[in-house]
Order: C-alpha cells, then structure tokens, then sequence
C-alpha cells in the first residue's frame, strides 16, 4: 500500500451505534490531521498529532474521540452521533518542520440515521 | 487571521477552452500555496504548491504563480479535458503550520 488509505471508505451508523475511523499512512511522516468535509461548507479541521501527541482540538464534540497509537496509524472513534456529523471524513499526514505538504486519503462517507 | 477566498463556482466550460480559477489569500509572514483537486466520490489530490513569492507550480497541464503583491494564486489551464472535472481547492499553510482552504470550486467540462 501506498501513500494514506482509510477504512472503512462507507459507513451507516445509527445515532445509539459506536464504531471507529481507521486511517494509515505509508509516507514515513510524523503528523496525522482529522478533517470534516460537509456538503457546501469549508473543509474544517478537527484534530491534528504531530509526533503523536494531540496539538490542536478545534473544539471538536466529545462524541468524537480521536486516538493516535503510533505515527503511522489515526483513529476516529464515534459514538452517540447525530445526523448532521455525517460527511465525508478526511485524513491527512505531513513530515512536521520538514516539507510539510500534507497528503490525504480517499476519506469515509458516513452516514448517521 | 488567515483565510482563502476562491471564485464562486459553479464553472461550467467546453473542452479545450482555457480556465482560471482565481484565488486570493489572506495571511501574515510568507504562506506556502497550494491546490487541491478533488475528483468525484473521492478524496484530495495535491495538484500543485508554491512555497515562495514568484514562484510557479504546475502539473498535468495547470499552472499557478505566487503573486505576493497581489496575494494571488490563481489556476490556469490553457486547454481543459472532460477528466478535468472535479472541484478544485486553494489553501495556504500559514505560520501556525496548518492549512486554511478555500471553499472550493466545482469545474464541469463538457465534451
């Protein structure tokens, strides 16, 4: 595999469900970003680790939780979320103080019933 | 703060007619440009960047100069294809080393 993938790259979830975003980068890069993409609105960012530790939280709701175990590897665990969380979620990777350009994955496209 | 202001689409064209889509920025110090390409059901492609004032990224065709007098970064293709379709984003990496989009812009080329 190359370059960032995620999965599930479609989703279905009720409002009662858990369930968890999986993103993996093959870039060798130390930075992993959270991004929401919704229909006519900007692409807002909702979390970014650089060197694993979480730097920015963007005032996310707590029924997003993110986890980060290594450098290769982001999560996204969802839980009692509402209709108008679902979207297509991005993820992203960068080389932090390095070239710095940061490449995505094909997203997921959740929906939330 | 920062922000990126990109031309309101839709942009509907002719194949092989020439296209910009223009881009202006917002930011303080000196911000690396880029676009973004995102082709339907799918996630974002870098197109091209610029990290410095004059310089220009190009691929597949598109180009794009650093204006900083201007603070521009306008996209220009001079013969556009059907596959070119997709929604193309501006965004600037800024000091706090995260990147502010543009709302994009939805390019439709027709045969």
């Amino acid at each position: 595999e190359t370059g960032v993938t995620q999965t599930p790259r479609h989703l279905v979830m009720g409002m009662t469900n858990k369930k968890s975003l999986k993103c993996e980068q093959h870039l060798g890069h130390n930075a992993m970003y959270w991004y929401k993409q919704s229909a006519k609105k900007p692409l807002e960012l909702m979390f970014v680790y650089s060197l694993e530790e979480r730097v920015e939280n963007n005032s996310v709701p707590s029924r997003f939780s993110p986890e980060c175990p290594n450098s290769s590897h982001l999560f996204l665990h969802l839980h009692t979320l509402q209709p108008e969380d679902s979207a297509l979620y991005l993820c992203a990777s960068s080389q932090v103080q390095g070239e710095e350009t940061q490449y995505f994955g094909p997203g997921t496209r959740l929906l939330v019933l | 703060g920062n922000s990126v202001t990109q031309m309101e689409g839709p942009v509907t064209l002719s194949e092989e007619a020439f296209l910009t889509i223009n881009c202006t920025y917002t930011a303080t110090g000196y911000p690396s440009l880029f676009w973004y390409v995102q082709y339907p059901g799918e996630g974002l492609q870098l197109l091209l960047k610029a990290t410095k004032a004059d310089d220009k990224g190009s691929n597949k065709g598109f180009e794009a100069t650093y204006r900083k007098e201007t603070t521009s970064f306008h996209l220009e293709k001079g013969s556009v294809q059907v596959s070119d379709s997709a929604v193309y984003f501006c965004a600037l990496l800024g000091s706090a080393r995260q990147l502010t989009f543009g709302s994009g812009t939805q390019l439709t080329v027709l045969p």
